[in-house]
């Protein structure tokens, strides 16, 4: 069945990079997302991937793509605090309902 | 204007109430989705519409009605809720119904069920 996970935690110096990773199990899927949640707030698209690319770069965000091993990772450049927050990956199901796969999220906590 | 509204922020309710969920976009998307968020878990879809009409029940409960009674509005209808359906509801639309396309989040409505 179509499975995502990512590490739950991950602690950095306001400044540094952070990296956050992911894997999935659904080699079908067409595109891969990262998603952003503040305490109390919705979810906030970050960027997305399709599946035919390796990497893609929006300002401080980049996404690396290894479809063999089936591993999405988010790289912020420069964390500042208020990047704290749950990160969520996801796929887009293979049934193509339109149905998104989350992980379980991962908690970025940035210290100043 | 890319903006998805829920009202209320929060809500509190006995099990034998009767209340509603509402949410709205005007950006002219034809799909529409609840999820249920427990805290520190990851949404899990409930029901997506497109076009109006319902296309994924993912064997949510019959306490929970949804209803699309336009393309811009998407109700919960909820009844009989038990203390284990707190959780935050959240609503998204999406250009359609398909893979790729960017699914816009709400900011949901905290629900507990006393």
């Amino acid at each position: 069945g179509e499975d995502v996970e990512q590490s739950l935690f991950l602690s950095v110096r306001e400044g540094d990079s952070s990296v956050i990773n992911c894997t999935y199990t659904d080699s079908s899927s067409t595109y891969l997302y990262w998603y952003k949640q503040e305490p109390g707030a919705g979810l906030q698209l970050l960027t997305y991937i399709f599946s035919n690319m390796d990497m893609k770069q929006d300002q401080r965000l980049t996404v690396l793509l290894n479809k063999k091993d089936k591993h999405l990772s988010l790289r912020i450049a420069d964390t500042q605090t208020g990047d704290s927050a749950i990160y969520f990956c996801a796929e887009s199901a293979s049934s193509n309902t339109g149905k998104l796969i989350f992980g379980q999220g991962t908690t970025l906590q940035v210290k100043p | 204007d890319t903006e998805v509204t829920q009202t209320p922020k929060h809500l509190v309710m006995g099990m034998t109430n009767k209340k509603s969920l509402k949410c709205e976009q005007h950006m002219g998307h034809r799909a529409m989705y609840w999820y249920k968020q427990k805290a520190k878990k990851p949404p899990e879809l409930m029901f997506v519409y497109s076009y109006e009409k319902l296309s994924i029940n993912e064997s949510v409960p019959s306490r929970f009605s949804p209803e699309c009674p336009n393309s811009s509005l998407l109700n919960l209808h909820l009844h009989a809720l038990q203390p284990e359906d707190s959780a935050l509801y959240l609503c998204a639309s999406s250009q359609a119904r398909l893979a790729g396309v960017e699914q816009y989040f709400g900011p949901g409505t905290r629900l507990t069920v006393t």
